[in-house]
């Protein structure tokens, strides 16, 4: 039972446009909202994260939006560039569950020059 | 520097040779955890911790055991690999407070078992 979902599996963009990546839960219990960024080979890089109790969150060129109602979260990358080409990850986690992450399938990004 | 380091990065054993991967952070949080990461399936928890001495089962803990005696270290051990243990290993460490929650990997153990 997926209980996070990211229904795009490829977005491709221009540099400098902005990429929005979404992503759908199911579980209203959930509390944390985190986005992640992976290359190939390498660790997953934490890059946002947001609470239930707030409804955007904001660093430098990432922000996420939540819309609880919906079930649904966003992360706006602007303006994305070459080194911004990746698979990304969101997750969702809450205190019922011991904040244990559930991790949806990931959007692959090309960001094209 | 702020980091999770593992250990080792590669590792080919055999069936049924004990093994441990190491894992440390220096950012002094108290929860952690260990994910594996396969073909088709994403990311999935083994085991996680909230506190020293304190240590639960993820989604597929069956063929590992975890021990947390120090909040630094969090080591995953294999008593007896099996080929479909065979994965991508991380571990990640985490901060989590009312407003906040980030969490912060390692740069992973590929481990092949023949």
């Amino acid at each position: 039972d997926q209980q996070v979902k990211q229904n795009s599996p490829s977005l491709s963009v221009q540099e400098g446009r902005i990429s929005i990546l979404n992503c759908d839960y199911t579980n209203s219990m959930f509390d944390y909202f985190l986005w992640y960024k992976k290359y190939p080979a390498e660790g997953p890089t934490f890059l946002i994260s947001i609470s239930s109790i707030k409804d955007k969150n904001e660093d430098g060129r990432f922000t996420v939006f939540l819309n609880k109602s919906a079930k649904h979260l966003s992360l706006h990358i602007v303006p994305s560039q070459p080194g911004d080409s990746a698979v990304y990850f969101c997750a969702a986690s809450g205190k019922s569950n011991d904040y244990k992450l559930s991790f949806g399938a990931g959007t692959t990004v090309t960001v094209r020059a | 520097e702020a980091q999770v380091t593992q250990n080792p990065r590669y590792l080919i054993t055999v069936t049924g040779k004990k093994l441990t991967v190491t894992c440390s952070q220096n950012m002094n949080h108290e929860y952690m955890s260990w994910y594996r990461q396969d073909p088709g399936l994403g990311l999935r928890q083994i085991y996680y911790s909230m506190n020293v001495e304190v240590t639960d089962k993820g989604d597929v803990p069956e063929g590992y055991k975890v021990s947390r005696k120090e909040k630094r270290n969090f080591p995953l051990i294999l008593e007896s690999p099996s080929p479909n243990q065979t994965s991508l290993y991380f571990c990640a460490s985490s901060f989590i407070r009312e407003s906040s929650y980030e969490q912060y990997f390692g740069p992973g153990t590929r481990l092949t078992v023949t």
